[in-house]
């Protein structure tokens, strides 16, 4: 979708176990958002990344997540210790300099066993 | 603050009904975007439109059309002629220039369902 890659489509853990998220961005963006959207509900933004840079984690759970966007590679949005209420999917978002316009992924699906 | 309402949790229309979707916005900002994104069953992420804050000008794309008005904070979605593929869930968005963080803001969405 829009080229912007996230892998795993499909995750499943157990409670109390690590899950990692990649996001591959567009050619030529250096910009990362990632958003969370629970069921039922709208998609939420957790945080922004520019290449070795988190820029705004005011969405991000104070625990357990974190996320980032090293100079070579994808980015990752990882969470520790997961719990059923982590279940959702997570999107990845995409753009050039200035933000604008965002490009999705097809999303991650987490299932929490 | 920032926020986007949509109202509309399900709307349920025939086939070649047009529809309207509402989307009301809250923003300190006067500068920023507009967007309408659309989530079909299968669950990526389609965008529809961005429209910036100082272009009130109606669009129309094919069957679609969005209607910008500044004064009452709204940007309202209407596909003419529905079809059964327009079953999805819309959302819009909101995003601001100050900060330059380019984040969206997302309304809760309104799931579509056009009956054939």
């Amino acid at each position: 979708n829009a080229g912007v890659m996230q892998n795993p489509r499909h995750l499943v853990r157990r409670r109390g176990q690590e899950a990692r998220l990649r996001c591959s961005p567009m050619k030529g963006h250096s910009h990362v958002y990632w958003y969370r959207q629970l069921p039922e509900e709208g998609l939420k933004f957790m945080v922004y990344l520019q290449k070795e840079n988190i820029i705004d984690e005011s969405g991000m759970p104070k625990e357990r997540f974190s996320a980032e966007f090293p100079k070579e590679g994808p980015s990752i949005l990882r969470i520790q210790q997961v719990v059923r209420g982590d279940s959702a999917a997570y999107f990845c978002a995409s753009s050039p300099p200035g933000g604008q316009p965002q490009h999705f992924g097809d999303g991650t699906r987490l299932s929490i066993l | 603050a920032q926020k986007v309402t949509q109202a509309q949790t399900e709307i349920s229309v025939v086939e070649k009904e047009d529809v309207t979707l509402d989307c009301v916005y809250e923003t300190r900002d006067t500068t920023y975007y507009l967007f309408w994104y659309k989530q079909p069953p299968s669950g990526e992420l389609v965008f529809l439109i961005r429209r910036n804050s100082f272009d009130e000008q109606n669009e129309i794309s094919g069957r679609y059309s969005w209607n910008f008005q500044k004064s009452t904070s709204s940007f309202n979605f209407t596909i003419t002629a529905s079809q059964v593929v327009d079953s999805a869930v819309y959302f819009c968005a909101l995003s601001e220039f100050s900060g330059n963080t380019g984040k969206l803001i997302f309304g809760q969405g309104t799931t579509l369902q056009v009956k054939p």
